[in-house]
């Protein structure tokens, strides 16, 4: 089974300051793990994935994650916080297990983290 | 551009109706999924598509069907069967599993609907 947990569902950091966005995942297998960001009414856009390659991912944005193993988690973070940056921020696991056994690329998601940015 | 388009973005459906949602790609993917979006929660998968004419119920399924006649389009009905239909409702749709693109899946604009 995989699961995943957002530490925080609310975060407010003043524009300029960095942003940590916590996540941690439960996976019986090797994970694909994924950052969507969402602005309100509209759908999901992606960030950045893990997919087994380097365990520090870039995404668009200047945002970045970094996959540790050994801690379970895969925290969203940016050197800088920008108004635009204001959205709910979803982590994403998909066990490839799964998919390979026909079982369809299913995906757990978070229960998201309402970023707030303020001047 | 490609991308995938929801119609419409808003509906209102009354006590006792069936409504459809629908969801168009032209990405070329074969897989194709809708998902269901409540505040405050993550998203939970309703049904999902891997190819033409095949589908799967996904962890809530009930009260809600599909059908994948065309690799584009992937329409959802909400039946009268479904106690608690008001949410926010996202298509989205992947190349299929095993190729090389990480099982990204994207997304589509999203459909709210609200009974009334």
């Amino acid at each position: 089974a995989q699961s995943v947990t957002q530490l925080d569902s609310h975060v407010s950091v003043s524009e300029g300051t960095p942003v940590l966005l916590r996540c941690n995942y439960s996976s019986s297998y090797s994970p694909s793990l994924f950052w969507y960001v969402q602005h309100p009414n509209k759908g999901l856009q992606l960030l950045l994935k893990y997919t087994s390659a380097a365990t520090l991912v870039k995404g668009i944005n200047g945002f970045e994650a970094e996959f540790k193993k050994s801690e379970t988690s895969f925290h969203l973070t940016k050197p800088s916080a920008h108004m635009s940056d204001a959205a709910e921020y979803f982590c994403v696991v998909s066990d490839r297990r799964i998919i390979l056994t026909g079982g369809g690329n299913k995906l757990t998601f978070g229960t998201g983290t309402q970023l707030k940015v303020e001047l | 551009d490609g991308g995938i388009t929801q119609s419409p973005k808003y509906l209102f459906r009354k006590e006792g109706q069936n409504v459809t949602l629908s969801c168009e790609q032209n990405l070329n993917h074969d897989a194709m999924y809708w998902y269901r979006q409540d505040p405050g929660q993550g998203l939970r998968l309703i049904y999902y598509s891997q190819i033409v004419n095949d589908f799967q119920k996904g962890d809530i399924a009930e009260g809600y069907s599909v059908s994948r006649e065309k690799k584009e389009s992937f329409p959802l009905t909400v039946t009268s069967a479904q106690k608690n239909p008001t949410a926010f409702y996202l298509c989205a749709s992947s190349i299929p599993q095993g190729e090389g693109s990480g099982n990204t899946i994207y997304f589509g604009e999203g459909s709210w609907l609200t009974v009334v």
